[in-house]
């Protein structure tokens, strides 16, 4: 089993639609972080959380550290948001150096 | 600040040569990345250096994997010999660590073949 687990795997959605994505964990982390990856391959941080809940746009990051678990949320989607999402936790053993353990990942399409 | 540069951008060559990638931080940065990213097996963390000094390489494949920072500006990733199941994109990421935030940045990616 994987320390980080996403789902879904592939979302499609049609735009507009309200858009949650979900990620678990089994390890002790210190932070969690939301990437996006667009389909040319660049990757973008979107969020780093070690509580509560933040938001930047239609973008919504909320995390449950008693749960092991976030999830990320997008209002009002549109395709541009069509992008592969990645959820990467750093362990809290990796002392002051910030190793990441990744999610594999979940892909959104959103069809005009 | 122009971000995290890598280069090259694209590399095409045959099993048993050598490969070089290049790396070069965001200036400050204290903390750099070396990433592998496949279909199969998603982002992969392979070494990461803090203040130049190589903290983890517990993700390095294996023996013809290495990895230098010899300054805080200047990173290389070496394959050799290359191998086909090398071929993946290969990010490198920086970051600046203090009081417990960090946000690391990504390099574009040296998308790399191996025949």
């Amino acid at each position: 089993k994987n320390e980080v687990e996403q789902s879904p795997q592939n979302l499609t959605a049609q735009e507009g639609e309200f858009i949650t994505i979900n990620c678990s964990y089994s390890v002790g982390i210190s932070a969690l972080h939301w990437l996006q990856q667009h389909p040319g391959g660049g990757i973008v941080s979107l969020f780093m959380l070690s509580s509560g809940k933040k938001k930047h746009g239609r973008l919504i990051a909320t995390i449950n550290i008693q749960e092991k678990h976030s999830s990320l949320h997008i209002t009002a989607s549109h395709p541009r948001d069509s992008a592969v999402y990645i959820c990467a936790v750093r362990w809290d053993g990796s002392g002051n150096t910030g190793k990441l353990i990744f999610g594999q990942g979940t892909t959104l399409q959103v069809k005009p | 600040d122009a971000g995290v540069i890598q280069s090259p951008r694209h590399e095409v060559t045959e099993m048993g040569q050598e490969v070089t990638l290049r790396c070069k931080p965001i200036s400050g940065h204290n903390s750099l990345f070396w990433y592998r990213q496949t279909m199969m097996r998603g982002l992969e963390l392979l070494i990461y250096f803090n203040n130049n000094v190589p903290i983890d390489d517990s993700g390095m494949p294996e023996d013809r994997f290495s990895a230098k920072m010899p300054n805080a500006s200047f990173s290389t990733l070496k394959i050799q010999p290359s191998e086909p199941r090398d071929s993946a994109v290969y990010f490198c990421a920086s970051s600046y660590r203090a009081g417990g935030r960090e946000t690391q940045y990504f390099g574009p990616g040296t998308r790399l073949l191996v025949l």
